[in-house]
C-alpha cells in the first residue's frame, strides 16, 4: 500500500460526459501529480500541483483540468469525454515541489468511454 | 520538452538469464533517471534510481548504468526469475521538475 489513495477505481461513462477522479495523497506529502495511462502506452505526465497550486503542466488537453484543496487531496476533471480518453489515469504524491526520490502512485482510476 | 525513449517494447528470457532494457533522453538538464516495475493490473513501484553524478548504481540483481555524454540508461536485471516478469519504465526528470516516463518494456521470464 502506497498510502495514495484514489476513487473511483472503476469508472464507464458515455462520450460527451463529464467525470470527476478523485485522489488523497500521502501523509505529509504536499506535491499530487497525475498520469494518464493508456493501452499498451507509457505514463503520459498531465499535472503537477503543490500546496495547492500549479506547479507543472504537460500534455493535458484543455477538456481535462485539476485542482488540489487545501485538505491536499486532488480531482480531475476531465469533459466532453471522447473514446480516446478511455485509460488508466494515475495519480501520484511526493514530499516536495521538486522530486528528489520515489513517486508514491496509487492503484489508478480506470476510465471507460462508451 | 524532455523526449525519453525506451527499447525494447518486449523481451523475453529464459530464467536465470540477463536482462537489459536501454532508454536515450533529450534534454541535458535532466539529472535524475528512475526505474519503475509496474506488475499486472498494479501501480508502478520504484525499484532502482541513478542522479546525474554517478554512473553506475547496483541493488542485489539489479543495476542501472549512466552515459550523460551519449544522453543514455540502461537497467540490467541478471539472474532473472518468473517474479520478474513485469512492464519496466524508464524515465527521466527535467530541469522544470517533469518526470517524463519512456513508452515501457514487457519483459517475460520464462521459467
Amino acid at each position: 500500500d502506497s498510502g495514495v489513495t484514489q476513487t473511483p477505481k472503476h469508472l464507464i461513462t458515455a462520450t460527451g460526459q463529464r467525470v470527476t477522479l478523485r485522489c488523497s495523497p500521502r501523509s505529509g506529502d504536499l506535491s499530487v501529480y497525475w498520469y494518464q495511462q493508456s493501452l499498451d502506452q507509457g505514463l503520459q505526465f498531465l499535472i503537477q500541483y503543490y500546496n495547492g497550486e500549479e506547479r507543472a503542466k504537460g500534455n493535458i488537453l484543455e477538456r481535462f483540468s485539476a485542482q488540489q484543496f487545501p485538505d491536499l487531496h486532488s480531482e480531475l476533471n476531465l469533459s466532453s469525454l471522447e473514446l480516446g480518453d478511455s485509460a488508466l489515469y494515475f495519480c501520484a504524491s511526493s514530499e516536495g515541489t521538486r522530486l528528489t526520490g520515489e513517486l508514491f502512485f496509487g492503484e489508478g482510476s480506470r476510465l471507460t468511454v462508451l | 520538452g524532455e523526449n525519453v525513449e525506451q527499447h525494447p517494447s518486449t523481451l523475453s528470457v529464459q530464467e536465470g538469464d540477463s536482462a537489459v532494457i536501454k532508454c536515450t533522453y533529450s534534454d541535458s538538464a535532466s539529472n535524475y533517471f528512475p526505474w519503475y516495475k509496474q506488475e499486472l493490473g498494479k501501480r508502478p513501484q520504484l525499484i532502482i534510481d541513478i542522479r546525474s553524478n554517478v554512473g553506475e548504481k547496483k541493488d542485489q540483481r539489479i543495476a542501472v548504468t549512466l552515459n550523460k555524454t551519449a544522453k543514455h540508461f540502461s537497467l540490467h536485471i541478471t539472474e532473472t526469475q518468473p517474479e520478474d516478469s513485469a512492464v519496466y519504465f524508464c524515465a527521466a526528470l527535467t530541469g522544470a521538475n517533469n518526470l517524463f516516463f519512456g513508452t515501457g518494456t514487457r519483459l517475460t521470464v520464462i521459467p
